[in-house]
């Protein structure tokens, strides 16, 4: 079963606008990672995340994580056309990572 | 460099044909993964190698074997192909384990009818 679950699955914003997106998973992890994809391409690795660290920043990028709720959320800002992807977030734990079904976001010019 | 490198990137075979998916890195990763991905969801793992000469299954393992045939590459095998994988498959490798970002292949794009 996936271990994370990400709300919304399908976003539309305006570009300048900030995304937000929203993961909650099942059971203990040691970190937390996002990734994004394109269509067609493989995944890209985007920020992670410790399971002792509750907020973490890398560019247009920030990402809460709460262990008491078992959720985390990423945020961009100032979204681009080119952020137009579908992102997942991922738990960490036994030696490998279990992703969620993803949020499609699409960023409108 | 490479990176994570998937042959081949589409394959079309019909039911009960058997044939191999190779994977290569080439960052001296010690930990592979081969993971599928249907239409609308996440990826699900299939079978992973935490370091050369260990294998182990995932969340679904059925109609697949693997080898981590040295440090560089891990093939996936599906020995008698069914229409329900068909998928896309994704091959990765991370320094160790959960502990670090995981680099993807391309992926390859499989088609059983």
């Amino acid at each position: 079963s996936q271990q994370g679950e990400e709300d919304p699955q399908a976003l539309s914003i305006q570009e300048g606008e900030n995304a937000t997106m929203n993961c909650s998973y099942k059971t203990s992890i040691n970190n937390l990672q996002w990734y994004r994809q394109n269509s067609g391409r493989g995944l890209v690795h985007l920020i992670l995340i410790r399971s002792n660290e509750r907020e973490k920043h890398s560019g247009r990028l920030r990402v809460t994580l709460d262990t008491s709720k078992k959720s985390s959320s990423l945020l961009i800002t100032a979204s681009r056309a080119a952020d137009t992807a579908s992102y997942f977030c991922a738990g960490g734990s036994a030696r490998q990572l279990t992703f969620g079904s993803g949020t499609q976001l699409t960023v409108l010019p | 460099n490479a990176g994570v490198t998937q042959t081949p990137k589409f394959q079309v075979l019909k039911t009960g044909q058997s044939m191999t998916l190779q994977c290569a890195q080439d960052m001296n990763h010690n930990s592979m993964y081969w993971y599928r991905q249907d239409p609308g969801m996440g990826l699900r793992l299939i079978y992973y190698s935490a370091s050369e000469g260990t294998t182990d299954k995932g969340e679904v393992p059925n109609g697949y074997n693997v080898s981590r045939l040295n440090k560089r590459e891990f093939s996936l095998r599906l020995e008698s192909a069914a229409p329900s994988q068909t998928s896309v498959y994704f091959c990765a490798s991370t320094e160790r384990g959960e502990y670090y970002e995981q680099y993807f292949g391309p992926g390859t794009r499989l088609t059983v009818t």
